[in-house]
């Protein structure tokens, strides 16, 4: 079975600074990974993805991933944090060639702080 | 265009009743998907559509929730005799197969609270 473990339920920034949200996934078949981001009282809207390919993935806002497969990862980063950036981030993988259905990761809320 | 949009954005029901949420899915997505996300659970798949047909309903609680989605496109997912634990926000996504890997379009959700 599928899963996925964030790091970490809140952290912490100041603007400027970098931001390092962790993800760790178990698959017994090769990932699709995703980050999503969730405003408050507002839906998911994808960040990323990783399919096949390049392992460092760039995504919308400036945030970047990397698919390490040695250490089950697929942390999201970004170099300098703005106070836009405050949000909840999901860490996600799909049940490739399924249904395609996402399994999530329980979340971390980012603050940015002046 | 349009994205996902669901509706009612709440609700509030009294325990026992039923309640029926409504997904309106982008025109062109044959690829439909409920998710639940609650203070206790995170977020959690409930069913997936391809067209009308629903090959997985595997993250349906209990035999109180049941879905449909008629002419490939809006979807309702009906919650029988309400309970607290069934409050939650309850999400729709649509993509445009099933295809791994293919995004999700996430509508902004149905708030339900059951008193």
């Amino acid at each position: 079975a599928q899963s996925v473990t964030q790091l970490g339920s809140h952290v912490s920034v100041s603007e400027g600074a970098l931001v390092l949200l962790r993800c760790n996934y178990s698959s017994s078949v090769p990932p699709y990974l995703f980050w999503y981001v969730q405003y408050p009282n507002q839906g998911l809207q994808l960040l990323l993805k990783y399919t096949t390919g390049a392992t460092l993935v760039k995504g919308i806002n400036g945030f970047e991933a990397e698919f390490k497969k040695s250490e089950t990862s697929f942390h999201l980063t970004k170099p300098s944090a703005h106070m836009s950036d405050a949000a909840e981030y999901f860490c996600a993988v799909s049940d490739a060639g399924g249904y395609n259905k996402l399994i999530f990761g329980a979340g971390t809320r980012l603050a940015v702080h002046p | 265009g349009a994205g996902v949009s669901q509706s009612p954005s709440n609700k509030v029901t009294e325990k026992g009743k039923d309640v029926e949420l409504r997904c309106d899915p982008i025109s062109g997505h044959t690829a439909l998907y409920w998710y639940r996300q609650s203070l206790g659970q995170g977020l959690e798949f409930l069913i997936y559509f391809q067209g009308n047909s629903a090959p997985d309903k595997s993250g349906l609680p209990s035999d109180r929730f049941s879905a449909e989605r008629t002419g490939g496109s809006v979807s309702t997912l009906t919650i029988q005799r309400t309970q607290q634990e069934d409050s939650a926000v309850y999400l729709c996504a649509s993509s445009l197969d099933r295809g791994s890997g293919s995004e999700q379009y996430f509508g902004p959700g149905t708030r339900l609270t059951v008193t």
